[in-house]
């Protein structure tokens, strides 16, 4: 599976867009980009994923570039409980998620 | 999320001890997983079971010992473990191992060696 590049950590304003930023330029045409997040002491949340269309459900969108080598995650109106660390993986269908160290957002109020 | 269940929340044992951890899914998935997470890691895939199959085994120590009685259930037992097994211990759940849907976690238990 290809690798993911991610900020080490990121603030965001209460109540602004929060946009992570994700770099997986090695990505191959059948890979999947899936975001999730981790909030200090529970298990990883699912968010997001899509192959190349833009994605959006009621938690985020998920934004992918033409090309496919990264990708923007975003909260539209980020507030504190959006607090966590993000991760960005991709993943051919059949092969095991790998979890990366993320970027740890901050949301400031 | 309570799609994915797992007791105890926390556990501490001492080394010679023999405990079991238990994971619970009610999203009619077919595939289980346990996750290790230690401090300051990322998460490292420890077993995969798919319709109660073990499909990947990532040369997990022996002191570990899977059960997937049935595709809602998956159990961790625990011997003789060492003071770097302390760890968050994750369990996921997903439609199959096979499909591009995502995994759902539990929160996890948080186990510490004495």
């Amino acid at each position: 599976d290809a690798k993911t590049t991610q900020p080490t950590s990121m603030d965001c304003a209460e109540g602004r867009a929060a946009n992570l930023p994700c770099n997986h330029s090695t990505i191959s045409g059948n890979e999947y980009v899936y975001w999730y997040r981790q909030i200090h002491s529970q298990g990883p949340q699912y968010i997001i994923h899509g192959l190349k269309n833009n994605e959006t459900n009621e938690m985020a969108s998920l934004i992918i570039t033409e090309d496919r080598k990264s990708s923007t995650l975003i909260l539209p109106h980020a507030t504190l409980r959006d607090t966590a660390v993000y991760y960005c993986i991709v993943r051919v269908t059949g092969n095991q998620f790998y979890f990366g160290t993320g970027t740890s957002l901050t949301v400031i109020p | 999320e309570t799609g994915v269940t797992q007791t105890p929340r926390h556990l501490v044992m001492g080394m010679t001890n023999k405990k079991s951890l238990k994971c619970e899914q009610h999203l009619g998935h077919n595939a289980m997983y346990w996750y290790k997470q230690s401090a300051k890691k990322p998460l490292e895939l420890m077993f995969v079971y798919n319709f109660k199959e073990q499909t990947e085994n990532n040369s997990v120590p022996s002191r570990f010992s899977p059960e997937c009685p049935n595709s809602s259930h998956l159990f961790l037992h625990l011997h003789t473990l060492q003071p770097e097994d302390s760890a968050l211990y994750l369990c996921a759940s997903s439609q199959s191992g096979f499909t591009n849907q995502p995994q759902h976690f539990g929160d996890g238990t948080r186990l510490s060696i004495l």
